[in-house]
């Protein structure tokens, strides 16, 4: 069974740091890109950032890009995301999740999607 | 505002058939698949729909998705009340090298 399981969600003054990880478990973790997905409170879904399997591509929202920055390590089966600079309208449940394959496209070039989700965490950025 | 077009709410009576849309563009449901999520009340999405209109092993066959053009949509047939939850579409833009997602569609079972 897939599981992913996020930690590192709390709050945070405006202009701080926070590291969020993902820990995986149920399946060959290289095998699969990952992401992470925001949701803040009452609002839609907003992909934040995605890593291919091997860590080797690493794309970001323009929102986030050069604040946050992706990565894995294979060995532990673990994600992360280090976020800096945080802003109030960072605020919001952070969900780690499997992308269907090891690279965002698929053998004719079209990229795929994601399909197992964590449960969140809430990272909160308020003075 | 999102890049994926979807109406913020549909609604039906138990067992119609209700239909959610969602619009793009060419540089994202027009040349990439299109996948579908729904999100249970204080629950995280889970998958329904992947590669256009596959349906993962566990979701019942009253859910079925289709896409043409640059648009998708979703139909719930046989409406139940457990189908009341968020629904949203996405799809990776190649313009904007990024996932990207509909608004989401509440939809209530009358």
């Amino acid at each position: 069974e897939v599981q992913l399981l996020e930690s590192g969600g709390d709050l945070v003054q405006p202009g701080g740091s926070l590291s969020l990880s993902c820990a995986a478990s149920g399946f060959t973790f290289s095998s699969y890109a990952m992401n992470w997905v925001r949701q803040a409170p009452g609002k839609g879904l907003e992909w934040v950032s995605g890593i291919s399997g091997s860590g080797g591509s690493t794309y970001y929202a323009d929102s986030v890009k050069g604040r946050f920055t992706i990565s894995r390590d294979n060995s532990e089966n673990t994600l992360y995301l280090q976020l800096h600079s945080l802003r109030v309208e960072d605020t919001a449940v952070y969900y780690c999740a499997r992308w269907d394959a090891a690279f965002f496209y698929d053998s004719s070039g079209y990229y795929t999607g994601v399909d197992y989700w964590g449960l969140g965490t809430l990272v909160t950025v308020s003075s | 505002q999102s890049v994926l077009t979807q109406p913020p709410s549909a609604s039906g009576t138990p067992g119609q058939r209700v239909t959610i849309s969602c619009s793009g563009s060419s540089s994202n449901i027009g040349n990439n698949y299109v996948y579908w999520y729904q999100q249970l009340p204080e629950a995280a999405p889970k998958l329904l729909i992947y590669t256009n209109h596959q349906r993962p092993s566990g979701v019942p066959d009253r859910f079925s998705g289709s896409k043409s053009g640059t648009s998708a949509s979703l139909a719930i047939s046989g409406l139940r009340s457990e189908d009341e939850a968020d629904y949203y579409c996405a799809a990776w833009d190649d313009s904007l090298s990024g996932y990207v997602f509909g608004s989401g569609t509440k939809v209530t079972v009358l």
